[in-house]
């Protein structure tokens, strides 16, 4: 079993609607991270997050440490939204990666 | 501009040729970290350094070297490539271990 698990692996969307992605753990985590990985290949990090809820603009990011779980909500999905998200927990010393989820967008 | 700069972007090369990637950070960050993506394996940690003259194995070493003797530059050296080290090569710094990552635009590595 892997030690990080997303879901779903593959989402589709329409331009506007609510998108939530989901990320369950099985370590003990000092904080974890959300990355998103543009289709041209670059990775950009977008929270770090160690308990509690972050938001950043249409984005926001939740974590539940006991429940060894975290969410990433996109509000108002946007075709520029497409993308592969991963989540990233740190684990001692180094950050442990899923496999992704990709997310299309369409207008 | 804050960047991590990898080169070359793409290479194709022939196995048991040497080659090196080169990264390099402008941030002054003392933590860099090397990765390898491949297709439904995500990405796993090849080396990474806490610091200049600092480097450790992370969960996929084998066939990879390193060196870190500047803070700003973190080479992944592949002594004798072979075609199973083809992959999308990320180089990554943040200012502390556990801190938020800034990854290179990525090195698409093909050993024929």
């Amino acid at each position: 079993k892997n030690e990080v698990e997303q879901s779903p692996q593959n989402l589709t969307a329409q331009e506007g609607e609510f998108i939530t992605i989901n990320c369950s753990y099985s370590v003990g985590i000092s904080a974890l991270h959300w990355l998103q990985q543009h289709p041209g290949g670059g990775i950009v990090s977008l929270f770090m997050l160690s308990s509690g809820k972050k938001k950043h603009g249409r984005l926001i990011a939740t974590i539940n440490i006991q429940e060894k779980h975290s969410s990433l909500h996109i509000t108002a999905s946007h075709p520029r939204d497409s993308a592969v998200y991963i989540c990233a927990p740190f684990n001692t010393d180094k950050l442990i990666f899923g496999t992704g989820t990709r997310l299309q967008v369409f207008p | 501009e804050a960047q991590v700069t990898q080169n070359p972007r793409y290479l194709i090369t022939v196995t048991g040729k040497k080659l090196t990637v080169t990264c390099s950070q402008n941030m002054n960050h003392e933590y860099m970290s090397w990765y390898r993506q491949d297709p439904g394996l995500g990405l796993r940690q090849i080396y990474y350094s806490m610091n200049v003259e600092v480097t450790d194995k992370g969960d996929v070493p084998e066939g990879y070297k390193v060196s870190r003797k500047e803070k700003r530059n973190f080479p992944l050296i592949l002594e004798s490539p072979s075609p199973n080290q083809t992959s999308l090569y990320f180089c990554a710094s943040s200012f502390a271990v556990r801190g938020p990552q800034h990854f290179g635009d990525g090195t698409r590595l093909s050993i024929l």
